[in-house]
């Protein structure tokens, strides 16, 4: 069972639409939990930092279940901006473990 | 603020070379981490540097090494490339304490021929 787990998708909505993509953990132990988002062939940029009580940042709603060990990323109001690869990422000790990532298209 | 800088942008080795290649932290970061990413994956760690120690490694062969200096800067060098070597390597830097997050470099992709 890989340490950090996502859809890869490709998950393609239309233009408005709100989507939301889940992450799953394996490490009960683990510390800190972000979001980045990469554009193709680009450095991972930070999107958001997640906490249990959930977090919000315009558009952008993350949220950590310790308990199911996952973490969710909602979009709302999509814009075709929104087009790239949403990594999970799970700190445990000194270590960063990224998901795969999953492939966001917002279609016109 | 500076961000994260990395050299080379790009570049070409075949099989059997050695590479080195160099990061530049944030300023105010002391933890520069790096990882390997190859196409359609996520980044995989491998290593971490704080206060000029090896403080973490993943599972790459000890021909992946790498330095910190005390300006907080760090190389990776890859000893003997092998064609799966090539990959985008990036550095994140971040300053080193509890839920801080990570803030990357453009990366160096390395194409090994």
């Amino acid at each position: 069972r890989k340490e950090v787990e996502q859809d890869p998708g490709p998950f393609n909505v239309p233009e408005g639409a709100t989507v939301a993509f889940n992450c799953t953990y394996s490490n009960s132990a683990s510390q800190s939990f972000f979001w980045y988002r990469q554009d193709c062939r680009k450095e991972p940029k930070l999107l958001m930092s997640v906490y249990s009580s959930g977090n919000e940042d315009g558009r952008f709603t993350a949220q950590l279940n310790r308990a199911s060990q996952y973490i969710s990323l909602l979009i709302r109001d999509s814009k075709l901006s929104d087009s790239a690869t949403y990594l999970c990422v799970v700190k445990s000790t000194y270590k960063y473990i990224f998901g795969t990532g999953t492939r966001l298209k917002v279609l016109a | 603020e500076t961000g994260v800088t990395q050299s080379p942008t790009h570049l070409i080795k075949t099989r059997g070379q050695q590479v080195t290649l160099r990061c530049s932290s944030q300023s105010g970061h002391n933890t520069v981490s790096w990882y390997q990413q190859a196409l359609g994956q996520g980044p995989q760690f491998i290593f971490q540097y704080y206060r000029e120690e090896e403080n973490g490694r993943g599972n790459f062969p000890p021909r992946f090494s790498g330095l910190q200096f005390p300006n907080y800067s760090s190389e990776l060098n890859v000893n003997a490339l092998e064609l799966d070597d090539s990959a985008l390597y990036l550095c994140a830097s971040s300053s080193g304490g509890g839920d801080q997050p990570q803030h990357f470099g453009d990366g160096t992709r390395l194409s090994i021929l």
